[in-house]
């Protein structure tokens, strides 16, 4: 069962316009979310998070939406770059039953994102 | 520079052989984790650490083992039992309460 969802495999936009990356959870225990930037043959790079407790988190070019009542969280990129193209994946974080975290994250399959000149 | 190394960058197999991959940091992180990614997947936990000598399997550890002796050192053998073992392996270590921060990945192949 796929408890984080990346429905879309690849978003191609036009450079200066909007990206937006969708994701979307079943898990109500996730309490906090992230996004990462991949390119081929190389690790994640953290890029922005937000804590169940918000609904909004900016950092420069990028924010990250969270509607907890639709589990559904969204990054947006204003304006995207060609520098922007790569893969995003999007993760959860689960809270255990002691209320604590064993930091383990759960992944989307990625969203595939080509920013053109 | 503080970092996480993993080793080698590629590494091929033969069916039925052993094979382990490095993995060491020197980000004094007590927490430790082995994802696997496939074509079009996210990434999946295979066994994570959260202190010395102690370890969890993830996922989809069947297939895998890991030893955790050294805080820096976190390696994993990808035995025999695993059925599919051809895969981009990456290793992360824990920042904070939420974020990870990740070597650059080793791409196995079985032959």
């Amino acid at each position: 069962d796929q408890q984080v969802k990346q429905n879309s495999p690849s978003l191609s936009v036009q450079e200066g316009r909007i990206s937006i990356l969708n994701c979307d959870y079943t898990n109500s225990m996730f309490d906090y979310f992230l996004w990462y930037k991949k390119y081929p043959a190389e690790g994640p790079t953290f890029l922005i998070s937000i804590s169940s407790i918000k609904d909004k988190n900016e950092d420069g070019r990028f924010t990250v939406f969270l509607n907890k009542s639709a589990k559904h969280l969204s990054l947006h990129i204003v304006p995207s770059q060609p520098g922007d193209s790569a893969v995003y994946f999007c993760a959860a974080s689960e809270i255990n039953a002691g209320g604590t975290s064993y930091g383990k994250l759960t992944f989307g399959q990625g969203t595939i994102l080509t920013v053109h000149p | 520079d503080g970092g996480i190394t993993q080793s080698p960058k590629y590494l091929f197999r033969k069916e039925g052989q052993n094979v382990t991959l490095s993995c060491e940091q020197n980000l004094n992180h007590d927490a430790m984790y082995w994802y696997r990614q496939d074509p079009g997947q996210g990434l999946r936990l295979i066994y994570y650490s959260q202190i010395v000598n102690d370890f969890q399997k993830g996922d989809i550890a069947e297939g895998y083992s890991v030893s955790r002796e050294k805080k820096e050192s976190f390696p994993l053998t990808v035995t025999s039992a695993q059925k599919n073992p051809t895969a981009f392996y990456l290793c992360a270590s824990r920042l904070s309460r939420t974020e990870q921060f990740f070597g650059p990945g080793t791409r196995l192949t079985v032959l």
